[in-house]
């Protein structure tokens, strides 16, 4: 099977624009899970989604937002840009549950200028 | 909610020492705990996991022992070696109900 994929793997946004990342899981994996990393804080939980649904959110301001589309796709959005986005962002699929063994992306590498 | 903290962030062995990763949780509910490894430049990848009706997992030289009632849980890994120099990240859950929440990372370097 193909692995989780992720583009584009690089960006480079100014400050005040907005981005959408995307997320292919696993054919046959249903749950979508996004982390934002960052260097000395690890990986922090942004949301969640199964079956189209966000079924967890993390404690990110409401510029962060995604969507999981029938096929299980997931996009991500981040509008009004800040310095302070600038990070790692991955996405990681499982089964059904996020207490399966999830297999991460590449990952978007996004820079904010 | 949960809180995951793990020790330490740096951590240098000698090729053929073991190695030792702690985290503690603040969430008794918790019950699934994973250990992802991260290369430079790659994505983590599951290494191993506990559930909470298990103490202690081997597979080869990777073992992670849980102690429920202190609320920590610890990954060992014996007879280092050099690829074994990564970043391993700890992470807890409550029956995939609520999300992974990861430790900060301990970057291990392995010296030959």
């Amino acid at each position: 099977k193909a692995g989780v994929t992720q583009t584009p793997r690089y960006l480079i946004k100014t400050r005040g624009q907005q981005v959408t990342l995307s997320c292919s899981p696993i054919s046959g994996h249903r749950s979508v899970s996004w982390y934002q990393q960052t260097p000395g804080q690890g990986l922090q939980f942004l949301f969640e989604y199964f079956s189209e649904t966000q079924r967890n959110k993390g404690n990110f301001p409401g510029r962060f937002s995604g969507r999981q589309f029938s096929n299980s796709r997931s996009e991500m959005n981040v509008s009004t840009l800040e310095l302070g986005d600038s990070a790692l962002y991955l996405c990681a699929s499982s089964v059904n549950r996020v207490d399966e063994t999830q297999y991460f992306g590449p990952g978007t590498r996004l820079l904010v200028l | 909610g949960e809180n995951v903290e793990q020790h330490p962030s740096t951590l240098s062995v000698q090729e053929g020492d073991s190695a030792v990763i702690k985290c503690t949780y603040s969430d008794s509910a918790s019950n699934y705990f994973p250990w992802y490894k991260q290369e430079l430049g790659k994505r983590p990848q599951l290494i191993i996991d506990i559930r909470s009706n298990v103490g202690e997992k081997k597979d080869q030289r990777i073992a992670v022992t849980l102690n429920k009632t202190a609320k920590h849980f610890s990954l060992h890994i014996t007879e280092t070696q050099p690829e074994d120099s990564a970043v391993y990240f700890c992470a807890a859950s409550n029956s995939g109900n609520t999300p992974l929440v990861f430790g900060k990372g301990t970057r291990l370097s392995v010296i030959a």
